[in-house]
């Protein structure tokens, strides 16, 4: 079945340092990737997403390219802010018939000091 | 749009107490996803609906647990008897499938469950 792996977490950085959360999947045909963001006490919010190959999704300075020749969607950020603390999620939607229900990665802490 | 809204926000009740949770996903939406999310162990689907009809309840954990979806716009989550264990925060979500696109989930801001 679809699955999606993360690197495991916790992430701390110091604010402006470079941030890179490592996304693989397994799925067959072409599913749409996304990333969500889940702050403290809060549902999780869309952050950006692919819908096919080589396409970037890119929001709040965040971005993240659809590599299908190595299944990866990971997430990058030039520059990270302590506003950035939070839980980053990938996931992906199949496409077909079953296009409806995601699979979500387990998630990665990002912790931002100052 | 208001987005997905859920209610209670929070929810304190004794064990063996009938509990409910309702959800208002966005207009539109096709489909309605109930997730559970507990640090041991992440977040689960429950259960999903795609207009208005369950597709997939393999993640309702036991027989305790029951969701309905009786229009496009209210569904409820409901756990009785509760159990201690179920104490958790609940997610509902909503997505629209239309025209071979998805545009990603839509989560309210939960549900926090708590049974003594």
């Amino acid at each position: 079945g679809d699955s999606v792996t993360q690197m495991e977490g916790p992430v701390t950085l110091s604010e402006e340092a470079f941030l890179t959360i490592n996304c693989t999947y397994t799925a067959t045909g072409y599913p749409s990737l996304f990333w969500y963001v889940q702050y403290p006490g809060e549902g999780l919010q869309l952050l950006l997403k692919a819908t096919k190959a080589d396409d970037k999704g890119s929001n709040k300075g965040f971005e993240a390219t659809y590599r299908k020749e190595t299944t990866s969607f990971h997430l990058e950020k030039g520059s990270v802010q302590v506003s950035d603390s939070a839980v980053y999620f990938c996931a992906l939607i199949p496409s077909g018939t079953n296009a409806g229900k995601s699979t979500f990665g387990d998630g990665t802490t990002l912790t931002v000091k100052p | 749009d208001a987005g997905v809204i859920q209610s209670p926000r929070h929810e304190v009740t004794e064990m063996g107490q009938e509990v409910t949770l309702r959800c208002k996903p966005i207009s539109g939406h096709d489909y309605l996803f109930w997730y559970r999310q507990t640090m041991m162990r992440g977040l689960e689907l429950l259960i999903y609906f795609n207009n208005n009809v369950p597709i997939d309840d393999s993640g309702m954990p036991e027989d305790r647990f029951s969701a309905k979806m009786p229009n496009a716009s209210f569904s409820t989550l409901k756990i009785q008897p509760s159990e201690p264990r179920d104490s958790a925060v609940y997610f509902c979500a909503s997505s629209s499938h239309s025209r071979g696109a998805n545009y990603g989930y839509t989560f309210g801001s939960g549900t926090r469950l708590t049974v003594v």
